[in-house]
């Protein structure tokens, strides 16, 4: 899998977007980004992920660069339930009968602030 | 559906004890995983088992067993406890089919330590 590289930390005002970058500038032509996140002491949560184009869900969207080097996930109305660690982490995506071999690194914490 | 559940949610031993965490899911998933976290670190893959019968050691496995029951329960044991077992365990879980994204559910962890 591709390395990635995230800041160790940042902070948002409350109701502002809150943009997350990751660089994955080894990323291969089949890896995928994933994010997930890690509200304090909880099991980490999927949020979303995508390929080459950007994608949007209830959560959050994820801007890729045309050359997939690097992503930004956006939170677009940031709130205090979104104080957390986000992970950045970009993998292949398995078939029928294959497995998920995920690599969590240190991730980005996000601080809201009222 | 209850998603993934763990049990205990906290444990503490003293070194040399054995012990094993459980970890069950209720959404038909073939593949399943055990994690630790360390204070200030981010997760590390201990075991994982693509599907029911199979069985893969991770990136830190020393020191740990795993047996997978059946397609719903992963456990995860401890032979003889170290200090260095002090950790947030997570189990995880997620099905694999094949053209469609394979997210990974966590359960809520047990926080072990070793006296």
């Amino acid at each position: 899998d591709a390395k990635t590289t995230q800041p160790p930390s940042m902070d948002c005002a409350e109701g502002r977007a809150a943009n997350l970058p990751c660089n994955h500038s080894t990323i291969s032509g089949n890896e995928y980004v994933y994010w997930y996140r890690q509200i304090h002491s909880q099991g980490p949560q999927y949020i979303i992920h995508g390929l080459k184009n950007n994608e949007t869900n209830e959560m959050a969207s994820l801007i890729i660069t045309e050359d997939r080097k690097s992503s930004t996930l956006i939170l677009p109305h940031a709130t205090l339930r979104d104080t957390a660690v986000y992970y950045c982490i970009v993998r292949l995506q398995m078939g029928s009968g294959g497995y998920q071999k995920v690599t969590f690194g240190t991730g980005t914490k996000l601080q809201v602030i009222p | 559906n209850a998603g993934v559940t763990q049990t205990p949610k906290f444990q503490v031993l003293k070194t040399g004890q054995s012990m094993t965490l459980q970890c069950a899911q209720d959404m038909n998933h073939n593949s399943m995983y055990w994690y630790r976290q360390d204070p200030g670190m981010g997760l590390r893959l201990i075991y994982y088992s693509a599907s029911e019968g199979t069985t893969d050691k991770g990136e830190v496995p020393n020191g740990y067993n795993v047996s997978r029951l059946n397609k719903r329960e992963f456990s995860l044991r401890l032979e003889s406890a170290a200090p260095s077992q002090t950790s947030v365990y997570f189990c995880a879980s997620s099905i694999t089919v094949a053209g469609s994204y394979n997210e990974q559910f966590f359960g809520p962890g047990t926080r072990l330590t070793v006296l």
